[in-house]
């Protein structure tokens, strides 16, 4: 069982609606939890974190987070065609603070 | 703008020549990490230094090695590189381990 696990996607939106980007991880000790978008060919870039149960909204983007559940997800509200990304999940533990990522699942809007 | 910067965006080497990477950051970060992604896979953590104190993966391969002379810069040195070790290095830096990493924008590797 990967530590990390993402829908593989594609996943294919069209524009205005709501993307839902799904993770599951297996460390129960995972403190920290981290959704980034990396567009091709460039770098990851951190779009939210979230370190508590329940949701954490910032703009168009909201995190959920169910330990229970070991599941983490990332909605995008209106999705743009400018949205179009791959997203990675990533995993904290406090111990080393290692920094697990997801596979990442590719997002595309169509207009 | 306190930033990450790598350097050189790109880089071409020939099979088995030794080659550098460099990455500086003015966030004044204590962690300073280095990956490698290959196209469709998620990064990969090959080292990182907290400080001064260097921690190696237990699957990075001898040839990489890193250095890190003061907190704002760090070095990957890939001794032997080989068409395999092809990919876009990623360094990212950290307040603190428990804390978010901020990537810089990567130097794309080719080997010839």
């Amino acid at each position: 069982q990967k530590e990390v696990e993402q829908n593989s996607g594609p996943l294919s939106v069209p524009e205005g609606a709501i993307a839902s980007l799904n993770c599951t991880y297996s460390d129960r000790g995972s403190q920290s939890f981290f959704w980034y978008r990396q567009y091709s060919g460039k770098s990851p870039e951190l779009i939210m974190s979230i370190y508590s149960n329940g949701d954490k909204e910032d703009g168009r983007f909201t995190a959920q987070l169910n330990k229970a559940s070991q599941y983490v997800s990332l909605l995008i509200r209106d999705s743009q065609p400018s949205d179009s990304a791959t997203y990675l999940c990533a995993v904290k533990n406090n111990q080393g603070g290692k920094l697990i990522f997801g596979q990442g699942t590719e997002l595309s809007v169509k207009p | 703008d306190a930033m990450v910067i790598q350097n050189p965006r790109y880089q071409v080497t020939q099979f088995g020549k030794p080659v550098t990477l460099s990455c500086s950051q003015t966030l004044n970060h204590n962690v300073m990490y280095w990956y490698q992604q290959k196209s469709s896979q998620a990064p990969k953590l090959l080292f990182h230094y907290y400080d001064k104190d260097f921690n190696n993966e237990a699957d990075t391969p001898d040839n990489f090695q890193s250095r890190r002379p003061n907190t704002s810069f760090c070095f990957l040195d890939i001794r032997s590189p080989g068409l395999g070790d092809a990919a876009m290095y990623l360094c990212a830096t950290s307040r603190d381990r428990s804390y978010w990493q901020y990537f810089g924008p990567g130097t794309r590797l080719t080997v010839t």
